[in-house]
């Protein structure tokens, strides 16, 4: 049981390039998100998507998009990679509990994106 | 819309002393609350969470925190610091109909010193 998992690890990224960060789950949870972590600011919500299908925006979606390709996996993708994108990426997951509360986030490991 | 502050960018503590770590939450729906613990280099990882049972509530490592309302607090707390206690702490607050989405406050550094 993996958890949540992300790829790559790191990665730097000319101005101007595009990539994809892979994110999975084996939870089997309806909910996924994925954040940016800078200093100081904690943790900002860029994209959600509820359940399998669905994606919304977060507080800070602009330069990327993402695809829910099935229950287990949610990819962010930054098409024109700016030096303001340097961040360290997060996806998690959640579900709710018997009674309709969700619980807390698992989260993956990290990408750290260096933008030059 | 619901929303976090801590109080305090850094703390730093002696080992054996007592951890407070502050946290205000605004809600306008009865909230659910966590404190989650990040070590360098590392994802976030729950330490406790308040869901409506017990105000007191009790997570890993020897932590716990108490919900009051009046306040609009969750203040995370642990009577004596360990060296291995040092790490950023997020406290993070969400409500039902969300999607589950939770708001994370800008994080509390923690220091533990020998």
């Amino acid at each position: 049981n993996a958890g949540v998992t992300q790829t790559p690890k790191f990665q730097v990224l000319k101005t101007g390039q595009s990539m994809t960060l892979q994110c999975a789950q084996d939870m089997n949870h309806n909910s996924m998100y994925w954040y940016r972590q800078d200093p100081g600011m904690g943790l900002r919500l860029i994209y959600y998507s509820a359940s399998e299908g669905t994606t919304d925006k977060g507080e800070v979606p602009n330069g990327y998009n993402v695809s829910r390709l099935n229950k287990r996996e949610f990819s962010l993708r930054l098409e024109s990679a700016a030096p303001s994108q340097t961040s360290v990426y997060f996806c998690a997951s959640s579900d709710f509990l018997a009674g309709g509360s969700y619980n807390e986030q698992f989260f993956g490991p990290g990408t750290r994106l260096t933008v030059l | 819309a619901q929303s976090v502050t801590q109080l305090g960018s850094h703390v730093s503590v002696s080992e054996g002393a007592l951890v407070l770590l502050r946290c205000n939450y605004s809600s306008s729906v009865p909230p659910y609350l966590f404190w989650y613990v990040q070590y360098p280099n590392q994802g976030l990882q729950l330490l406790l969470k308040y869901t409506s049972a017990a105000t007191l509530v009790k997570g890993i490592n020897g932590f716990e925190a108490e919900f009051k309302k009046s306040e609009t607090s969750f203040h995370l707390t642990k009577p004596s610091a360990h060296m291995s206690d040092a790490a950023e702490y997020f406290c993070a607050v969400s409500i039902n109909t969300n999607a589950g989405k939770s708001t994370f406050g800008d994080g509390t550094t923690l220091t533990v010193k020998p």
